[in-house]
């Protein structure tokens, strides 16, 4: 069965540092997706992306965050100046067209600020 | 946000059926009902979803009230590989807003 794929499973970064978490969403999919959870909190939604284009973002994501597609397959999420409590798992979800198609995640990045 | 309401936690014994609820009381008619369920230091994993009528697959039934202000997620036999969080979440915008869900302890 197709499935997202997170690279890499754990990053260790020294505050202040940019770092590029990497997604390959599954291959027919058409809207993309990061989440991040903090230890022991809930998943809270980043942003959605599609056609190109950030459909919707939280208010976590601020202007140190971006999103890319830089090509067919991959999704990037960028933290450009990484702070201590960007520390989290983040999750890479995509889902089919179809406002009613159930999202498919990744088993996530593990970020560690340093 | 649409909201809904599950149990804490939940207990069950190992190869017997789990049903665990969740209250919706202010579902809209075009609100899907989805269920997820996040097993250890994993990702979020779509389980089933359904809008009025009752859907089954490989994983789990779902029973929905026929006033859709309640809904039931059932595992017909639970294996240890179930102790998860499950979420039950209104489909109402796209992106998917996760409440603390029942966390299902699976006893052998």
């Amino acid at each position: 069965e197709p499935e997202v794929t997170q690279t890499p499973s754990h990053q260790v970064t020294q505050m202040g540092q940019e770092v590029i978490l990497r997604c390959v969403p599954i291959s027919n999919h058409l809207y993309f997706y990061w989440y991040r959870q903090i230890l022991g909190q809930k998943v809270e939604f980043l942003v959605s992306f599609y056609n190109n284009e950030i459909s919707e973002k939280s208010e976590i994501f601020d202007d140190q965050f971006s999103v890319e597609r830089p090509d067919g397959s991959n999704f990037t999420l960028k933290i450009r100046s990484t702070k201590l409590e960007d520390s989290a798992m983040y999750f890479c979800a995509s889902r089919l067209w179809g406002s009613n198609q159930p999202q498919h995640f990744g088993d996530g990045t593990r970020l560690s600020i340093l | 946000d649409a909201k809904t309401t599950q149990p804490n936690s939940m207990e069950s014994n190992e190869e017997e059926p789990v049903h665990l609820p969740c209250n919706h009381s202010t579902i809209s008619g075009t609100d899907y009902i989805h269920w997820y369920r996040q097993l250890p230091s994993q990702g979020p994993e779509y389980v089933i979803h359904g809008l009025t009528s009752n859907v089954n697959n490989r994983m789990a039934s779902l029973a929905i009230a026929e006033d859709r202000k309640s809904s039931t997620l059932i595992l017909h036999r639970a294996t240890l590989r179930d102790a998860a969080v499950y979420y039950c979440i209104l489909n109402r915008d796209d992106k998917i807003i996760f409440g603390k869900g029942t966390r299902l302890h699976i006893l052998p």
